[in-house]
């Protein structure tokens, strides 16, 4: 049974626009989420993170949100660019390791 | 700088043969994992070891078992392959405690013939 779940499979935007991507989790006990991005024949990196004492976290482009209530958090890329073309996923710590949802690959085209 | 190594990015192996991926890091973590990733299944738990010799089995060990003699290696084995083990494989590693964030090597794709 899924406990992080990436409903959206993929994502187009335009270059210059907002990416909105979405993440929803089931395990209340959760305290802790990452997102990663993936390129095609690469491993993944490292994006942004956030604890559940704060509801967001910014990194530059990156924003990732937490709502908590809804069991919900959301990654926003603004202003989107074609290079952030890549398969992006969610994850949460289960004690020594991650569980990952299973990716929303998005597009930006120019 | 960081750095997490796999043998090899790309690997044809027929039905049967015995295969080994090799992972290495450099950063004196404790954590190292093994998971592969499929199109619509996402990253998907293989093994994981958070110390030398001691090994746990994450959400799909079946068909595959993992050696960690020393620290820095972290080897996955497919005792004898099948074509659905045909996929691409992800080594990382991470620090023992309270730091969540892994570090991914540059994965190996597997062709199983």
């Amino acid at each position: 049974d899924q406990q992080v779940k990436q409903n959206s499979p993929s994502l187009s935007v335009q270059e210059g626009r907002i990416s909105i991507l979405n993440c929803d989790y089931t395990n209340s006990m959760f305290d802790y989420f990452l997102w990663y991005k993936k390129y095609p024949a690469e491993g993944p990196t490292f994006l942004i993170s956030i604890s559940s004492i704060k509801d967001k976290n910014e990194d530059g482009r990156f924003t990732v949100f937490l709502n908590k209530s809804a069991k919900h958090l959301s990654l926003h890329i603004v202003p989107s660019q074609p290079g952030d073309s890549a398969v992006y996923f969610c994850a949460a710590p289960v004690g020594t390791a991650l569980i990952f949802g299973k990716g929303t690959t998005l597009s930006v085209s120019s | 700088d960081v750095k997490v190594t796999q043998s090899s990015r790309y690997l044809v192996k027929r039905t049967g043969e015995k295969v080994f991926l090799e992972c290495v890091q450099d950063m004196d973590h404790e954590n190292m994992f093994w998971y592969r990733q499929d199109p619509g299944l996402g990253l998907r738990l293989i093994y994981f070891s958070y110390d030398v010799k001691m090994k746990e089995k994450g959400d799909i060990p079946e068909g595959y078992s993992v050696s960690r003699e020393k620290k820095e290696r972290f080897s996955l084995i497919l005792e004898s392959a099948s074509t659905n083990q045909t996929s691409m494989y992800l080594c990382a590693s991470s620090h023992r405690q309270g730091i969540y964030e892994q570090y991914f090597g540059p994965g190996t794709r597997l062709t199983v013939t």
